[in-house]
């Protein structure tokens, strides 16, 4: 079983819509959780980050993590076409050690 | 405020050579990061520096990789002798703590191993 699952997608919604990324992990102890950007070319670019259980919000970002299901989750409410981008769950486990996901590509469609 | 610098940005090598990536961490911080990015793979941790000193080199893929940080601003990663399947794009990483923060990524470091 792999640290950190993600949907590979792609995912596509149109312009305006909400999108839902999500993201599961296997070590229940795990204690912070990421969410990168990564354009095509590019570094991946931190988005937001999530420490407590439920919801976190960031503008038109919201990250939801519930570590009794072990599952994180990024909103992206009215969805612009320049969030059209490979997203990345990271995972800092007990161990202190970080995972990635292998991403979910979305595409916003104008 | 310069961000994480790598070089170089795309190396080409053949199988057999080989290849030193070199990374600049942000002033100040004090752990650093070397990713491997393929797209069969994703974005996989080799090893990750605190305050100078390898805390966890559990993801370098085999003996050909080596990683030095001989001071708080300067990081190698070797890959020797390198082979195909080592093609992929590197990234260094840095931060001001061990954990639990935010990682600056630098550019990138295209390798193709011929």
């Amino acid at each position: 079983q792999k640290e950190v699952e993600q949907n590979s997608g792609p995912l596509s919604v149109p312009e305006g819509a909400i999108a839902s990324l999500n993201c599961t992990y296997s070590d229940r102890g795990s204690q912070s959780f990421f969410w990168y950007r990564q354009y095509s070319g590019k570094s991946p670019e931190l988005i937001m980050f999530i420490y407590s259980n439920g919801d976190k919000e960031d503008g038109r970002f919201t990250a939801q993590l519930n570590k009794a299901s072990q599952y994180v989750s990024l909103l992206i409410r009215d969805s612009q076409p320049s969030d059209s981008a490979t997203y990345l769950c990271a995972v800092e486990n007990t161990g202190n050690q970080f995972y990635f996901g292998t991403g979910t590509s979305l595409t916003v469609i104008p | 405020d310069a961000g994480v610098i790598q070089s170089p940005r795309h190396e080409v090598t053949e199988m057999g050579q080989e290849v030193t990536l070199r990374c600049k961490p942000i002033s100040g911080h004090n752990s650093l990061f070397w990713y491997r990015q393929t797209m069969m793979r994703g974005l996989e941790l080799l090893i990750y520096f605190n305050n100078n000193v390898p805390i966890d080199d559990s993801g370098m893929p085999e003996d050909r990789f080596s990683a030095k940080m001989p001071n708080a601003s300067f990081s190698t990663l070797k890959i020797q002798p390198s082979e195909p399947r080592d093609s992929a794009v590197y990234f260094c990483a840095s931060t001001w703590t061990s954990g639990g923060e935010t990682q600056y990524f630098g550019p990138g470091t295209r390798l193709l191993v011929l």
